[in-house]
């Protein structure tokens, strides 16, 4: 079975410019969370999305959003995009909201 | 306070060595606790769940103590491939409605021969 899937696997920009992020869900998984790991630290909760619906929102700035679409795949948007914006953004996908989480592998951003 | 602490290490033991990663968290309505395992530039994966009543699996085994707030995984009979970063997870860190993950550091592991 397919896991969950990203792309672009890596991106590079330069700041003030904007960013689309891309994830699928495994198949019959519902429930989308995106995350921020930057060098060092664990990843950081951004969004869920469940049922196309916003379930939960992180500590991040508005430059920051997201949506589901209908087969339950997902984009992370990210505008007017600053040096520290530079980290892995990982999607993970769950059956419902509250379920296990499986991670995709990735987009690793760049911002010069 | 963090949310979710473990020791950051690094843990540099020999194959065959036992070694023991803690963890703790502040949020007494957190509702599950998971050990995710992360590899170089790779993404988490799954390690295992952990329950109150303790669960193994194989050479690792975790443990709860919701009194305590304390997590703990101990891996037995390491192994070379047991080398990785181990993340200690709490999920509904902040007692909400919907599946937020908190993340400790990261507890960096080096098995050598």
């Amino acid at each position: 079975d397919a896991g969950v899937t990203q792309s672009p696997t890596h991106l590079i920009k330069t700041r003030g410019q904007q960013v689309t992020l891309r994830c699928s869900p495994i198949s019959g998984h519902k429930s989308v969370s995106w995350y921020q790991q930057v060098l060092g630290q664990g990843p950081q909760f951004i969004f869920q999305y469940y049922e196309k619906e916003e379930r939960g929102r992180g500590n991040f700035p508005d430059r920051f959003s997201a949506r589901q679409f209908p087969n339950y795949s997902s984009e992370l948007n990210v505008n007017a995009l600053l040096l520290g914006d530079s980290a892995l953004y990982l999607c993970a996908s769950s059956l419902g909201f509250a379920d296990t989480q499986y991670f995709g592998p990735g987009t690793r951003l760049t911002v010069l | 306070r963090k949310e979710v602490e473990q020791d950051p290490g690094p843990f540099n033991v020999p194959e065959g060595a036992t070694v023991a990663f803690n963890c703790t968290y502040s949020n007494s309505a957190s509702q599950s606790f998971f050990w995710y395992r992360q590899d170089c530039r790779k993404e988490p994966k799954l390690l295992m769940s952990v329950y109150s009543s303790g669960n193994e699996d194989g050479r690792f085994t975790a443990q709860l103590n919701r009194a305590s707030q304390y997590i703990s995984l101990l891996i037995r009979d390491s192994k070379l491939s047991d080398s990785a970063t181990y993340l200690c997870v709490v999920n509904n860190a902040g007692g909400t409605s919907y599946g937020k993950l908190t993340f400790g550091q990261g507890t960096i592991l080096t098995v050598h021969p």
